[in-house]
């Protein structure tokens, strides 16, 4: 079975640019979620939808990061412009009860 | 006070040790409780959930006390292969999907 698929699964960018994080969910999952996982601050929730609605963004950090789920099978997450403290793991996670993730995506702000 | 607490470690044991977790919430309401395991540099991967009655999977219990706030992993004759960290999860409120992740508590089985 397909799990929660991520891309690039690795980025090195220059401050400034702008990174954009792709994520499929699992089919017939509703829900999706984006965290970021540092070593100082753990696993934080950025934003969730339930079929494709945003429901809580209160983690976004800043007006830089933006979210989209334009369909029940594809999500972006967006950092415009990216800065060094930007450099996490972020993962996509799926789920209908329990949550799923992704393998992640490592980000690397020079 | 944070919403979900774990002491980080690490605990190390010897091989074939019992060795057990706690995690405190600060949620009354929450209502849904799970343990995820991470190994290093990988994603996390949901370990068990956690009923309100305890719930056993092989080696592995799990265990909610509402009057204390907290939950529990305990693992019994532990092997090389357990050494991961452990996320407990707890849902933030009744009837959401905002499900927020401690901190991790790393345990190192030692041969």
């Amino acid at each position: 079975d397909a799990g929660v698929i991520q891309s690039p699964r690795h980025e090195v960018t220059e401050m400034g640019q702008e990174v954009t994080l792709r994520c499929k969910p699992i089919s017939g999952h509703d829900y999706l979620f984006w965290y970021r996982q540092t070593m100082m601050r753990g696993l934080e929730l950025l934003i969730y939808f339930n079929n494709n609605v945003p429901i809580d963004d209160s983690g976004m950090p800043e007006d830089r990061f933006s979210a989209k789920m334009p369909n029940a099978s594809f999500s972006t997450l967006k950092i415009q412009p990216s800065e060094p403290r930007d450099s996490a793991v972020y993962f996509c996670a799926s789920s209908s009860y329990t949550i799923y993730f992704g393998e992640g995506s490592w980000l690397t702000v020079v | 006070r944070k919403e979900v607490e774990q002491d980080p470690g690490p605990f190390n044991v010897p091989e074939g040790a019992t060795v057990a977790f706690n995690c405190t919430y600060s949620n009354s309401a929450s209502q849904s409780f799970f343990w995820y395991r991470q190994d290093c540099r990988k994603e996390p991967k949901l370990l068990m959930s956690v009923y309100s009655s305890g719930n056993e999977d092989g080696r592995f219990t799990a265990q909610l006390n509402r009057a204390s706030q907290y939950i529990s992993l305990l693992i019994r004759d532990s092997k090389l292969s357990d050494s991961a960290t452990y996320l407990c999860v707890v849902n933030k409120a009744p009837g959401t999907y905002k499900y927020i992740f401690g901190t991790g508590t790393r345990l190192k089985v030692l041969a």
